[in-house]
């Protein structure tokens, strides 16, 4: 069945470090992949996404690209702030039936001072 | 422009008591999904619904759990006599379509609390 996998964190980073937080899916079709973050308390924000092979999708500074041929999509972002700190998911769309999504675990980001 | 509304945020049953859990789509999305987090985990899918229909439930434990979408009113998430591992983090999700490129937008979750 479809899948995502992330690295493990927590991950920490000293303010204005460059940030690369793998992922990698599995699916049977052609899916949408996902960035989502969530902050303490707080629902999940969609971050970027790319709907086809060699879309980059960005904001805020993230950015990553949908490669088909390594399935992955990393996640990076040159500089971070310590206000980046909160938990990242992954999340692919399979394109199935409905609009399922299937999350990573989680990476948990800790940008220090 | 109102979000996903869910409520209550913090929830506390004993065993053996009910749990409601209500959910608000934003407006214009007649897809709600609902998603049960575990502490350090990622989200797992429980169920898919329309207006006044099921669609995938998949996701749910076959007892216990039951979901529904009324034509009126916000989504409900019942879980009954509920046990200290249904202690988690409830999140509905809403869409404006079902296509596999329409992102899900997250309310900010209820947290179940069994003691």
């Amino acid at each position: 069945g479809d899948s995502v996998t992330q690295m493990e964190g927590p991950v920490t980073l000293s303010e204005e470090a460059f940030l690369t937080i793998n992922c990698t899916y599995t699916a049977t079709g052609y899916p949408s992949l996902f960035w989502y973050v969530q902050y303490p308390g707080e629902g999940l924000q969609l971050l970027l996404k790319a709907t086809k092979a060699d879309d980059k999708g960005s904001n805020k500074g993230f950015e990553a690209t949908y490669r088909k041929e390594t399935t992955s999509f990393h996640l990076e972002k040159g500089s971070v702030q310590v206000s980046d700190s909160a938990v990242y998911f992954c999340a692919l769309s399979d394109g199935g039936d409905f609009n399922k999504f299937y999350f990573g675990s989680g990476t948990k980001l800790n940008v220090k001072p | 422009n109102a979000g996903v509304m869910q409520n209550p945020r913090h929830l506390v049953r004993r065993r053996g008591q009910e749990a409601r859990l209500r959910c608000s789509p934003m407006k214009g999305h007649s897809h709600v999904y609902w998603y049960r987090q575990l502490p350090e985990e990622g989200l797992k899918f429980m169920v898919y619904l329309q207006k006044e229909n099921i669609i995938d439930e998949s996701g749910m434990p076959k007892e216990r759990f039951s979901a529904e979408f009324p034509k009126e009113g916000p989504s409900i998430l019942r879980i009954q006599q509920v046990v200290r591992g249904d202690s988690a983090a409830y999140f509905c999700a809403s869409s404006q379509t079902a296509s596999y490129n329409s992102p899900l937008h997250f309310g900010n979750g209820t947290r179940l609390t069994v003691t």
